[in-house]
């Protein structure tokens, strides 16, 4: 199966600031690669699918980049709305699991 | 509007069995890969299983296999996951999502609570 690391595993930061989570796979996926945002108690919702398409209702101010192995969320002027988890997920192929992140929680500092 | 709506959860024993259930709308569900995703408490999000749209191909995750199984009934937009053998490891909030082409999971439901304990 494909390995998902994500790191940090906790960020600390500020209304304001520009805040970076990265996702490493251990295989290339071939820029299958989302990223979805958690609050307590809600279903996960999707910010970025394809590495690097912004799902339609998204603030612009939520980017993706990379390729293969390699891949980035970036939240360019953090909202008090953006403190949550953040997980990636690759989804190479139907036929294997679809394996995510351990997950990114951006807390307030 | 699309919706999704999980049922089903419960307490059940070390050993037991359950079946969920997610009602469909707003979509061609026949359309849609559909999948069941899970998440133990304080834990991470865990893909479980997936169905191609008519059914015809359904793949797990290693944990599950032999135990779980996920079906559909697209006459009655509805998709189901029925859990044998369960242990307390089991234990989550199931969700129901879609996927379509280039997008994984952009819908999802409210999730439904199972409890594996004795």
């Amino acid at each position: 199966d494909i390995q998902m690391t994500q790191s940090p595993s906790t960020l600390s930061a500020s209304v304001g600031d520009r805040v970076t989570i990265t996702c490493r796979a251990s295989q290339s996926i071939n820029n299958w690669l989302a990223w979805y945002q958690q609050k307590p108690g809600k279903a996960p919702k999707l910010l970025i699918y394809k590495a690097s398409s912004l799902e339609s209702g998204v603030p612009s101010r939520f980017s993706g980049s990379g390729s293969g192995t390699e891949f980035t969320l970036t939240i360019s002027c953090l909202q008090p709305e953006d403190f949550a988890t953040y997980y990636c997920q690759q989804y190479n192929s139907y036929s294997v699991s679809w394996t995510f992140g351990q997950g990114t929680k951006v807390e307030i500092k | 509007e699309v919706q999704l709506a999980e049922s089903g959860g419960d307490l059940v024993q070390p050993g037991g069995s359950l079946r969920l259930s997610c009602a469909a709308s707003g979509f061609i569900f026949s359309d849609y890969w559909m999948s069941w995703v899970r998440q133990a408490p304080g834990k991470g999000l865990e893909w479980v299983a997936n169905i191609k749209p008519d059914g015809s191909a359904t793949y797990y995750v290693d944990s599950v296999k032999g135990r779980f199984t996920i079906s559909r009934d697209n006459a009655e937009n509805s998709l189901f996951l029925q859990m044998n053998y369960l242990g307390v490891v089991d234990t989550a909030v199931y969700y129901c999502t879609r996927t379509v082409g280039a997008t994984p999971f952009d819908y999802w439901g409210q999730g439904t609570l199972v409890t594996v304990a004795s």
